[in-house]
Order: structure tokens, then sequence, then C-alpha cells
């Protein structure tokens, strides 16, 4: 268990469709961040929170938004859902808005868009 | 573009032998970072070297950083059929905000 926690594990929606992806990062942790990763492929960066601000934006679409909350867990909510964001969603803590001290991830959430 | 670039992409190793995977970056940075990806999994974290060190050991892993170069090494040496996993490095800067990247993996196969 690396502390920082994901729910759902799997999630599988119709195209079209809306869900929220939820993270909880590890204890003492103020900044969050979002990845995307497709099959066989590497991280995409898409959001990152620092004490329940917006830090840095990578490649986010429209249609996915997030918001880290003064508990400092974050949700990502994925809407008009395509088959090409089928995925696993990866969220990872940091103590600092930086990374100087390294990340922890999440399991990750895969999202099945059918 | 990608900050962290791996290579090889794929990398066929037999067991017992060392396995050296590469990663090229592009601007300045704080730290690097190695991570290992099992199959469908979250990313643990390996190893982080800082700017101003050259190389660093733990266990059998070895990571070298030539920031003149932009580049880093990790070596895993006497390689098992567990290491079999993709890597990846990633870089963090010295500025809040910095977005780490990720590059697309290294991916060893360790043959028994």
């Amino acid at each position: 268990d690396s502390g920082v926690t994901q729910t759902p594990k799997h999630l599988i929606t119709a195209t079209g469709q809306r869900v929220t992806l939820r993270c909880s990062p590890r204890s003492g942790d103020l900044s969050v961040y979002w990845y995307q990763q497709s099959l066989d492929q590497g991280l995409q960066f898409l959001i990152q929170y620092y004490n329940g601000e917006e830090r840095a934006k990578g490649n986010i679409l429209e249609r996915f938004s997030a918001q880290q909350f003064p508990d400092l867990h974050s949700e990502l909510n994925l809407s008009s859902l395509e088959l090409g964001d089928s995925a696993l969603y990866f969220c990872a803590s940091a103590s600092f808005g930086t990374g100087v001290y390294g990340y922890t991830f999440g399991s990750g959430t895969r999202l099945t868009v059918v | 573009s990608q900050q962290g670039e791996e290579d090889p992409q794929a990398l066929s190793i037999q067991e017992g032998e060392n396995a050296t995977m590469n990663c090229s970056y592009k601007t300045s940075i704080n730290n690097l970072q190695w991570y290992r990806q099992n199959s469908g999994r979250g990313l643990v974290h390996l190893i982080l070297i800082r700017s101003n060190e050259r190389e660093k050991h733990s266990g059998r892993l070895r990571v070298t950083l030539d920031t003149s170069k932009k580049s880093s090494s990790l070596l895993i040496t006497a390689s098992r059929a567990a290491d079999t996993a993709s890597y990846f490095c990633a870089t963090a800067g010295n500025t809040g905000g910095f977005k780490t990247i990720f590059g697309a993996g290294t991916r060893p196969f360790v043959k028994a």
C-alpha cells in the first residue's frame, strides 16, 4: 500500500457518460498529480494541484476537469466520454509542489468506455 | 514532446546479466527519478538522484546522472525474471508548478 488511495479500481461506462475518479493523497502530501496511461503507452500528465489550487496543466482535454478539496483529496471528472478515453488513470502525490522528494503513485483506476 | 525519454524501448536479457536503460531530458532539473511499473499496476518509486549527485546505489540498482549531457542511466545488476516490468524516468524542476514528465518507458524482458 503506497498510501495513495484511488477509487474506484475499475470502471466501465458507455460513451457520452460522465465519471468521477477520486484520489486521496498520502498523509502529509499537499500536491496531487493526475496522469493518463493508454495501453502500453507512457504517462501523459493531465493536471497538478497544490494545497487546493491548480498549479500546472498538461494535455488535459476540455471535457476533463479536476479539483482538490480542503481535505486535500482530489477528483478528476471526465465527461462526454469517448472510446479513446479508455485508459489507466493514475494519481500521484508529493510533499511539495515540485516533486523534490519524489512522487507516490496510487494503483490507478482502469476506465473502459464501451 | 516528452521531457524524459527512455532508451531502449524494449530490452531482452538473460537472467543474471546486467540491464542498462538510459534516459535523456531537455531542460534543467532539480532531480531525476526512476520508477518501475508492473503490467497494469501503479508506478513504484525506485530511486531519486539530485542534480548535484553523479551516482547513486540502491540494492541491485545503480543510477548515474550526467547533467552536462542531460542524461541518466539505470543499471540493474544480476537481473531476475521478476525484474521484467516497465521502467520510467521522470524529472522535477526547481520551481513550483513544474509538471514532471515521464517518458514512454523501457520494457526489459528477463529470460530465465
